[in-house]
């Protein structure tokens, strides 16, 4: 079993869809959790950053964090063609160590 | 949020010569910076993290002495890949942590291609 798993699409919804894109792992001292977004041939943006269990909303975007289901959401409202891109989740222990990427979603986000 | 540079965005040498890619954190100070590698349609590998002043740590498998890593200052790190051949063709992305905030900020990468 890998230590973060993630569905690797490619997703393809219409333009002002609501989008899930999810996450699970193993690893139960991951405590930091984080989304980025990569467009082809560029590096990865940092779109969220939370701690520990919860929610956290900015703009269009919502993260979820659930530790109990070793599960990680993001939600992307109103999706634009410029989502259209790979989805990254990210995940780091309590020290500063052993962060580890997700395969990554791609998304496609239609016209 | 933070800015991480890169330079160049792209390069292309000759089998056997060796490429000095920069990776600069511009608006923030960072004493950690990382280096990974993307092939086309994977996702980023692991190479090394290095700590201002201090030996870079090198991912398993990765040869140390063919891609050498200085981190000189708080705001600049070194990836130098020595007798470069057509198989270290790759995508090269550094990333930079901001203490404060314990996430990593990543710079635009850098195409490399070995003829």
């Amino acid at each position: 079993q890998k230590e973060v798993e993630q569905d690797p699409g490619p997703l393809s919804v219409p333009e002002g869809a609501i989008v899930s894109l999810n996450c699970t792992y193993s690893n139960s001292a991951f405590q930091y959790f984080m989304w980025y977004r990569q467009y082809s041939r560029k590096g990865p943006e940092l779109l969220m950053y939370t701690y520990s269990s919860g929610n956290k909303e900015d703009g269009r975007f919502t993260a979820q964090v659930d530790k109990s289901s070793k599960y990680i959401s993001l939600f992307i409202r109103d999706s634009q063609p410029s989502d259209s891109a790979t989805y990254l989740c990210a995940m780091e222990d309590n020290y500063g160590q052993n962060f580890v990427f997700g395969p990554g979603t791609r998304l496609s986000v239609l016209p | 949020g933070a800015v991480v540079s890169q330079h160049p965005s792209w390069v292309i040498c000759k089998s056997g010569t060796s490429v000095k890619i920069e990776c600069r954190s511009l608006d923030f100070q960072a004493t950690t910076m990382f280096w990974y590698r993307q092939f086309p349609k994977q996702s980023l590998m692991l190479m090394a993290t290095s700590n201002e002043g201090s030996k870079a740590t090198y991912e398993q498998g990765v040869e140390k002495d063919k891609f050498l890593i200085n981190h000189a200052s708080l705001t600049l790190s070194t990836l130098t890949v020595t007798s470069a051949h057509p198989e270290d063709s790759s995508f090269y992305i550094c990333s930079a942590r901001d203490p404060p905030r314990e996430a990593q900020y990543f710079g635009p990468g850098t195409r490399l291609t070995v003829t």
